[in-house]
Formats: C-alpha cells, sequence, structure tokens
C-alpha cells in the first residue's frame, strides 16, 4: 500500500531535549516536505527536498533540521525544542512535477513543556 | 511564491452542491491549481488538479477561470463527510515552496 509514515503519533518532551520526528515514503517520491499545523494559521512549510542530499527551506525552518540521506526518509531534527514548537506536524511527499498529487502522513502532535 | 485566497468558511446542505472558491491572481502560465482537503484529526488528502481546462474525477470538479486567476471547486452534493478544511494551492515548475494558508472550512448541516 503506497504510504507515507511519521513517527511518533504523539510526542511529549522537554525544553532543549533533542528530538527527531522520522518520516518514511514507499513510492519512491522525489519530493518531500515537512509541515507545522498550528490553530488559524493553516499549513506552514518548514523544509523540504527536491532529491537526495538536496534540501531547502519552507516559511518556518528555524530551530528545526534535515536531511535527506536515502530517498525514502525524510527526518525532522529538532536539536533543541521550545514550547513555541508545540504543534502538529505533517510529512508529505510526491514526485516531483507540478501536476503530481502531494500525498501526507497522519501527522505527528508533539507538546514541548 | 504565489498565493492564494479562500473564505475563511463556508456552510451547506446536505446533499445540496457546493461551490468552493479560490482566488490565485498571480498564478503563473506554468503554474497547476490543487486542491486538497482535511478532515478531523487526518493528514490533507489530495482533491483534485488542473491547469487551464475544467477537470472532473469521483469526488469533485474544477471549474478554473478562462483567465486563470480564481477556480471553483464543485462537490456536486455535499454529504457530512464532505465536512473538511479545503485548501487551494499553486505548483509550478519549481514548485517546491508550496503555500498552504489557512484553507476554507466547510459546514454540512444535515
Amino acid at each position: 500500500e503506497a504510504q507515507v509514515t511519521q513517527n511518533p503519533r504523539y510526542l511529549i518532551t522537554v525544553t532543549g531535549k533533542k528530538l527527531t520526528v522520522t518520516c518514511s515514503q514507499n513510492m519512491n517520491h522525489e519530493y518531500m516536505s515537512w509541515y507545522r499545523q498550528d490553530p488559524g494559521l493553516g499549513l506552514r512549510q518548514i523544509y523540504y527536498s527536491m532529491n537526495v542530499e538536496v534540501t531547502d527551506k519552507g516559511d518556518v525552518p528555524e530551530g528545526y533540521k534535515v536531511s535527506r540521506k536515502e530517498k525514502r526518509n525524510f527526518p525532522l531534527i529538532l536539536e533543541s525544542p521550545s514550547p513555541n514548537q508545540t504543534s502538529l506536524y505533517f510529512c508529505a511527499s510526491s514526485h516531483g512535477q507540478s501536476n503530481e498529487k502531494l500525498f501526507f502522513g497522519s501527522g505527528t502532535q508533539l507538546s514541548v513543556l | 511564491d504565489a498565493k492564494t485566497t479562500q473564505p475563511n468558511s463556508m456552510e451547506s446542505n446536505e446533499e445540496e452542491p457546493v461551490h468552493l472558491p479560490c482566488n490565485h491572481s498571480t498564478i503563473s502560465g506554468t503554474d497547476y491549481i490543487h486542491w486538497y482537503r482535511q478532515l478531523p484529526s487526518q493528514g490533507p488528502e489530495y482533491v483534485i488538479h488542473g491547469l487551464t481546462s475544467n477537470v472532473n474525477n469521483r469526488m469533485a470538479s474544477l471549474a478554473i477561470a478562462e483567465d486563470r486567476k480564481s477556480s471553483t471547486l464543485i462537490l456536486h452534493r455535499a454529504t457530512l463527510r464532505d465536512a473538511a478544511v479545503y485548501y487551494c494551492i499553486l505548483r509550478g515548475i519549481y514548485g517546491n515552496k508550496l503555500v498552504f494558508g489557512a484553507g476554507t472550512i466547510l459546514r454540512v448541516k444535515s
């Protein structure tokens, strides 16, 4: 089954404790992206990647890191999480052309205390 | 980055058609118009996309204005399961930085 898998589904952590949210896709997609969703603000793009070893900033990259060492994986790293990073996070993937549809993961609800 | 403008919310009666508008006055010639929806407690899911011509699929229809500066997602018979947030986005040939915005909250009354 074609899917984008995020883990964990829920995460509670404390300020400053490094964490990684994983994202994996099984569709051989070139493009992967991370979004955060906050009430009233819709989906805001954090980082995206067009292919292995190619990443770029979205609209809200501060406080986040990503890596794309393999085509199927695109982890989101919070080196020193802060409470303002409490949010619902979504990973998405697609083939790279503009007429290709995005597939989204089920989301990761992160709480930073 | 090309942006879209959508109403904050809309309401519809069950079994009636719904027309969800989207303005994208800064669209470029190679931008595709995509629509996604997000059901409660789920990730967004693809609905439909198009470039210039109107498009139909099993979920909805997409009507694109002749000048491409606006489009309308049409749900032919709204059901309670269609209650969701609907997002209209543009994706271009360098379309990696995708701007979703807040979308339109669709409420369906029984």
